[in-house]
């Protein structure tokens, strides 16, 4: 079946710190990957995705490849801040049926000044 | 672009009444509505899929008499929470997509408090 498995968190860094959050997926098909990042009280936002094997998705300073054979995305973000405390949710589109996304449980990453 | 509402973004009611929750989708027309639901310090629980014009696709072990889904426009789905309770309590997110695209695209939430 589909599944995503995300590191425990809550994370803590440091600003200007170097961040990864682990996440793996199991999958039937060939699923796409995304990130979402959800801030206190709001719904999720999209932070970057992938569609296909070796795809690498970039935005605001975070990034993640797809890997097929380590079946991984981590999101990496090279220096953090303090502002990009939140939840984030490691998700995977199934390829073969388009309707469901199956999220990890969301790692809470807290950044201080 | 690709921006969802939710009203209201905050309820209360008394055990046992009925709330709707709207989802519109502002600037696309949305083939596909999905309802999640999140509880505290958890990740999101897929209630439902609705396709406009159709039934709702209810997720195993989600009551469809108690959730009931409307998606009767390519702009709007509702969730009404029929005669709710505390357990009911949550945040309920809608997203949306179009076409064969397997973006989706969050609404800001609504949490419903029933006491």
């Amino acid at each position: 079946g589909n599944s995503v498995t995300q590191m425990e968190g809550p994370v803590t860094l440091s600003e200007e710190a170097f961040l990864t959050i682990n996440c793996t997926y199991t999958a039937t098909g060939y699923p796409s990957l995304f990130w979402y990042v959800q801030y206190p009280g709001e719904g999720l936002q999209l932070l970057l995705k992938a569609t296909k094997a070796d795809d690498k998705g970039s935005n605001k300073g975070f990034e993640a490849t797809y890997r097929k054979e380590t079946t991984s995305f981590h999101l990496e973000k090279g220096s953090v801040q303090v502002s990009d405390s939140a939840v984030y949710f490691c998700a995977l589109s199934d390829g073969n049926n388009f309707n469901k996304f199956y999220f990890g449980s969301g790692t809470k990453l807290n950044v201080k000044p | 672009g690709a921006v969802v509402s939710q009203h209201p973004s905050w309820v209360i009611c008394k055990s046992g009444t009925s709330v709707k929750i709207e989802c519109r989708s502002l600037d696309f027309q949305a083939t596909t509505m999905f309802w999640y639901r999140q509880f505290p310090k958890q990740s999101l629980m897929l209630m439902a899929t609705s396709n406009e014009g159709s039934k709702a696709t209810y997720e195993q072990g989600v009551e469809k008499d108690k959730f009931l889904i409307n998606h009767a426009s390519l702009t709007l789905s509702t969730l009404t929470v029929t005669s709710a309770h505390p357990e009911d309590s949550s945040f309920y997110i809608c997203s949306a997509r179009w076409g064969g695209r397997q973006t989706q695209y969050f609404g800001p939430g609504t949490r419903l408090l029933v006491l």
